[in-house]
């Protein structure tokens, strides 16, 4: 079975603290995503990676970055954190000719105060 | 720019009854769609995949269809249990893209 796994399940930062969101897949998948869930407005993309050092933008990239140095983790970071970044974080992986299929992990609820 | 709406937010059914979830885009130009199942707190489980070839696509109590003409599928699922009780999430990828649009979801209960 895909694993994926977050680092934290909740997690509390204040309003201009650096945040990280690691993010670990165990089958050797080339894709890894990135998505924030909010009520109402369903999943949106932030940042996808195609391999290792290779990162496209997703739809709402802004006040995010991403690292990739190994294959099989995808970090997100929040350069400066505010209150509009909380959120439900989202990290899945999948196969280079499978797009698509995308196995998902727990999500990591980020609470900024 | 793709849109994807689910109706109804919410449902809440008795234990044993049929149900339909729908989902609508606007852009027919879609590679496939997928429905996700999503329980409280959690990530998000792929329960059928259609490709945009395709009309329907079958796994146990559920059945997904697609109508690319129209934009619109639907997720049947029969004989209700409370363990179906989710959110059930619409997406729909692009042909050529690595984005895929998700609808807000259905949250599903069902009661004993």
């Amino acid at each position: 079975d895909v694993k994926v796994t977050q680092s934290s399940r909740y997690l509390v930062k204040r309003t201009g603290e650096k945040v990280f969101l690691e993010c670990v897949q165990d089958m050797d998948h080339e894709n890894m995503f990135w998505y924030r869930q909010d009520p109402g407005l369903g999943l949106r993309l932030i940042y996808f990676s195609y391999d290792v050092k290779m990162k496209e933008k997703g739809d709402i990239p802004e006040g995010y970055s991403v690292s990739r140095e190994k294959k099989e983790r995808f970090s997100l970071i929040l350069e400066s954190a505010s209150t509009n970044q909380t959120s439900m974080y989202l990290c899945a992986s999948s196969l280079y000719g499978r797009l698509y299929e995308q196995y998902f992990g727990p999500g990591t609820r980020l609470t900024v105060t | 720019k793709q849109e994807v709406t689910q109706i109804p937010a919410a449902l809440s059914v008795p234990e044993g009854e049929n149900l339909v979830l729908n989902c609508s885009f606007t852009d027919s130009a879609i590679y496939n769609l997928q429905w996700f199942r999503q329980d409280p707190g959690k990530g998000l489980t792929s329960l059928l995949l259609i490709q945009s070839s395709q009309r329907e696509q079958t796994s146990g109590r559920l059945n997904a269809s697609l109508d690319k003409s129209s934009g619109r599928s639907t997720l049947y699922i029969a004989a209700s249990q409370p363990g179906d009780s989710a959110t059930y999430l619409c997406a729909v990828s692009g042909d050529g893209g690595f984005k895929t649009i998700f609808g807000a979801g259905t949250r599903l209960f069902v009661k004993a």
